[in-house]
């Protein structure tokens, strides 16, 4: 799988959107981009993936760029729950009765203060 | 309630002792996996099974055992090999239905403490 370089830490204010980058630039035809995150002491949990087209669901938007060498994951409305390590990672994806892996890099620290 | 469950959410064990590590699933999912996490770290793959009574090293499995006897249930076995076992363990699955997605499912963690 392709390596994710993400910011160690970021900041947001309570209610402005936060923009988390990741660099994928040996990214593969056949590998998504899936986002996860960790609040403190507890499981990751996923919030978005995508290949090539930008992606939204009730979580986040993914804008991934024309020649896939990076992306945003965009919290367009920040709150102090959201305090957590975002995870950007890269992998193929699983079909037929191969089941996908994720490798789990040290991601961005995001703080929203108040 | 849906959900995986691991226990219990803290566990301290003298060194040299086996300690098993519990992780229940009751959403029907297929797949399930154990990674471990160091403080300030990412995860890491130690065990992975896709269906029952089947599994695969990850890559960290030296000093860790796994079995997938029943398709609700795969507990991990912190042996006296793993040469340094402290951490948090973390348990996830993943449905059928989910798989072209890698959409994991993750429990809310052991923190494991040999002393």
């Amino acid at each position: 799988d392709a390596k994710t370089t993400q910011p160690t830490s970021m900041d947001c204010a309570e209610g402005r959107a936060a923009n988390l980058p990741c660099n994928h630039s040996t990214i593969s035809g056949n590998e998504y981009v899936y986002w996860y995150r960790q609040i403190h002491s507890q499981g990751p949990q996923y919030i978005i993936h995508g290949l090539k087209n930008n992606e939204t669901n009730e979580m986040a938007s993914l804008i991934i760029t024309e020649d896939r060498k990076s992306s945003t994951l965009i919290l367009p409305h920040a709150t102090l729950r959201d305090t957590a390590v975002y995870y950007c990672i890269v992998s193929a994806n699983a079909g037929g009765t191969s089941y996908g892996k994720l490798t789990f890099g040290q991601g961005t620290i995001l703080t929203v203060h108040p | 309630d849906g959900g995986i469950t691991q226990s219990p959410k803290y566990l301290f064990r003298k060194e040299g002792q086996n300690v098993t590590l519990s992780c229940e699933q009751n959403l029907n999912h297929d797949a399930m996996y154990w990674y471990r996490q160091d403080p300030g770290q990412g995860l890491r793959l130690i065990y992975y099974s896709q269906i029952v009574n089947d599994f695969q090293k990850g890559d960290i499995a030296e000093g860790y055992s796994v079995s997938r006897e029943k398709k609700e249930s795969f507990p991990l076995t912190v042996t006296s090999a793993q040469k340094n076992p402290t951490a948090f363990y973390l348990c996830a699955s993943t449905p059928q239905g989910q798989v072209k997605r890698n959409e994991q499912f993750f429990g809310p963690g052991t923190r494991l403490t040999v002393l």
